[in-house]
């Protein structure tokens, strides 16, 4: 029973052109959600993140959209760089409490030169 | 000011051996977590520790495998007599808080084979 879905395993986006990466979640009382970054044979690293009393986070190039109703966050990357390449992990957890860190299978995002 | 830090980095074992995976959390984190990645899967959680105290091991097999995040020195996750299904890369992570509420700090992972 995944409780968060990264349908898309993959991705190809020419650079400079935006990425879009989408997560759907099933369960409700996920409050907190965040993007990390994982390169090969590497840990993965924490990109951004957004709580639900918010609808979008901005980071410089990065932005995340939540739609709490759908239950669906999305992750824009713009303008797509080629050291972007990477696979992107979509994460919920329940909020201020010790509930674990729920992850996605992930998606691989390759950009183009 | 070092990350997460875990070895050994890649570590090769025989079916029934034992593997010891080690991880010192970031300086003024004292929340542990392990995750394993099977190969093409997402990062499945395995235990939550504090110092002295396991606060979550929902995600950890019944059997086989133990962890401890001892007062002095770094967490340890041991896998008794390994089978080939235990081949993965196990993440641990560090927080300075609850991960409701706090990002996680990622080591570089341990690659455990088992041949």
């Amino acid at each position: 029973d995944q409780q968060v879905k990264q349908n898309s395993p993959s991705l190809s986006v020419q650079e400079g052109r935006i990425s879009i990466l989408n997560c759907d979640y099933t369960n409700s009382m996920f409050d907190y959600f965040l993007w990390y970054k994982k390169y090969p044979a590497e840990g993965p690293t924490f990109l951004i993140s957004i709580s639900s009393i918010k609808d979008k986070n901005e980071d410089g190039r990065f932005t995340v959209f939540l739609n709490k109703s759908a239950k669906h966050l999305s992750l824009h990357i713009v303008p797509s760089q080629p050291g972007d390449s990477a696979v992107y992990f979509c994460a919920a957890s329940e909020g201020g409490g010790n509930t674990p860190l729920v992850f996605g299978k992930g998606t691989r995002l390759s950009v183009i030169a | 000011n070092a990350g997460v830090m875990q070895n050994p980095r890649h570590l090769v074992r025989r079916r029934g051996q034992e593997a010891r995976l080690r991880c010192s959390p970031m300086k003024g984190h004292s929340h542990v977590y392990w995750y394993r990645q099977l190969p093409e899967e997402g990062l499945k959680f395995m235990v939550y520790l504090q110092k002295e105290n396991i606060i979550d091991e929902s995600g950890m097999p019944k059997e086989r495998f133990s962890a401890e995040f001892p007062k002095e020195g770094p967490s340890i996750l041991r896998i008794q007599q390994v089978v080939r299904g235990d081949s993965a890369a196990y993440f641990c992570a560090s927080s300075i808080g609850p991960s409701g509420a706090n990002v996680l700090t990622f080591g570089a992972g341990s690659r455990l084979t088992v041949l």
